[in-house]
């Protein structure tokens, strides 16, 4: 009965690779996201969906994109994976858009770019 | 913009003793605040929020939160720490309009015998 849930839980890779990271959540909320956090554990939002339309793009670079196929998923792509990108990425949810709601997150993603 | 600053990189407590945890915001108007918990490995979760109203807000696990305009701090706090508190601790600030949250960059809280 996970409300937020990602996979894989860790993801080792060689740069250069394109993976993705898979997220689901069952509270039937609206809204979703993509965070990152680095090695200092500073987290910053990367995007936003609501109701499946990207609704925040905080001057990612391409190689992200993330897709949402319906509202209850939001996947996150990398192209041509970089050092840099190694990092925690959480998923998480919100009934609504809105900074007056509670995000929920997921256990997060450590993804480690060799 | 709206920023958050939390002094503190880390804290420890003994256990049973009392705590406070440091925030302080910049943003020009009455934000929404929030404190949210991250245990290790784990993603986090919501301790506390203030919106509006009473300056004294209540939380989880018995964390209370005080929201002081004068200072712009939002200042976390527990009467008497258990072993179990010792996670990762972020303060988070909204604006009206506006669907993100920033974060500060954490207070871990260690926890000694």
């Amino acid at each position: 009965d996970t409300a937020v849930s990602q996979t894989p839980k860790y993801l080792v890779t060689q740069m250069g690779n394109d993976k993705s990271i898979k997220c689901e959540q069952n509270l039937g909320h609206d809204t979703m996201y993509w965070y990152k956090q680095d090695s200092k554990k500073f987290l910053k939002i990367m995007f936003s969906y609501n109701n499946k339309e990207l609704i925040i793009n905080e001057t990612v670079p391409n190689r992200f994109s993330p897709k949402s196929p319906d509202k209850a998923h939001l996947n996150l792509h990398i192209n041509s994976l970089e050092l840099g990108d190694s990092a925690v990425y959480f998923c998480a949810s919100s009934q609504r858009a809105g900074a007056y709601n509670e995000q929920f997150f997921g256990p997060g993603t450590r993804l480690t770019v060799l | 913009a709206q920023s958050v600053t939390q002094p503190d990189i880390h804290i420890t407590v003994s256990e049973g003793a009392s705590l406070e945890l440091r925030c302080n915001y910049s943003y020009g108007a009455t934000p929404y605040l929030f404190w949210y918990v991250q245990s290790p490995g784990q993603g986090l979760q919501l301790l506390l929020k203030y919106f509006s109203g009473d300056t004294l807000v209540q939380g989880i696990k018995g964390f209370e939160a005080e929201f002081k305009r004068s200072q712009s701090s939002f200042n976390l706090r527990k009467p008497s720490v258990h072993w179990s508190d010792a996670a990762e601790y972020f303060c988070a600030v909204g604006a009206r309009g506006y669907s993100t949250l920033t974060f500060g960059k954490g207070t871990m809280l260690l926890v000694s015998p």
